[in-house]
């Protein structure tokens, strides 16, 4: 089965710095992966996603993944944070279940950005 | 557009009523997804429906907890004689009829929280 591990369930950075949450998972070849935003009292949004192909994916808001492979990760990166990044983050995977699909989360990583 | 509706948005019981949580799924998805949602856990997978089939509860409490989804209205998470531990955020989530592949995401409903007093 597949799972989804999220190093670090808070993060702060300095408005302007550059943002990094990590993801790790494992799964079967191919993975299909993807980061979603929670902000406070709303459901998830999708940020981004990794199906094939290139392996550097750019999402919403500035937000971009890279799918390594080799170091089953797929960290989430932005340049330069604003305050109206701070939310939840969810790295999710897809997982195959009896006719149909399922997606496995996270356990989420809370990013503070501070002014 | 209407995306995932769910009601109510909050819903308090008390030790031992019932809980009926709804979600419309967006226009034409016909994939209805229940997570469970406490603090510092993130999202944990309940159960995945189809009109009126259960595809896979594996994460649904043996006890208590069901779900439906009917071949007209919402669907439905069920949660019979409720405790201070179902407390929490129950978030439902759609996906189109032809999501015949991984990649296609999730869109989310804003959730329930439920409160058990």
């Amino acid at each position: 089965a597949q799972s989804v591990t999220q190093l670090g369930s808070h993060v702060s950075v300095s408005e302007g710095a550059l943002v990094l949450l990590r993801c790790n998972y494992s799964s079967s070849v191919p993975p299909y992966l993807f980061w979603y935003v929670q902000y406070p009292n709303q459901g998830l949004q999708l940020l981004l996603k990794y199906t094939t192909g290139a392996t550097l994916v750019k999402g919403i808001n500035g937000f971009e993944a890279e799918f390594k492979k080799s170091e089953t990760s797929f960290h989430l990166t932005k340049p330069s944070a604003h305050m109206s990044d701070a939310a939840e983050y969810f790295c999710a995977v897809s997982d195959a279940a009896a006719g149909g699909f399922k997606t496995i989360f996270g356990a989420g990583t809370r990013l503070f950005v501070k002014a | 557009n209407a995306g995932v509706m769910q009601n109510p948005r909050h819903l308090v019981r008390r030790r031992g009523q019932e809980a009926r949580l709804r979600c419309s799924p967006m226009k034409g998805h016909s994939h209805v997804y229940w997570y469970r949602q406490l603090p510092e856990e993130g999202l944990k997978f309940m159960v995945y429906l189809q009109k009126e089939n259960i595809i896979d509860e594996s994460g649904m409490p043996k006890e208590r907890f069901s779900a439906e989804f009917p071949k007209e209205g919402p669907s439905i998470l069920r949660i019979q004689q409720v405790v201070r531990g179902d407390s929490a955020a129950y978030f439902c989530a759609s996906s189109p009829l032809d999501r015949m592949d991984l990649n296609s995401p999730l869109h989310f409903g804003n959730g329930t929280r439920l409160t058990v007093t």
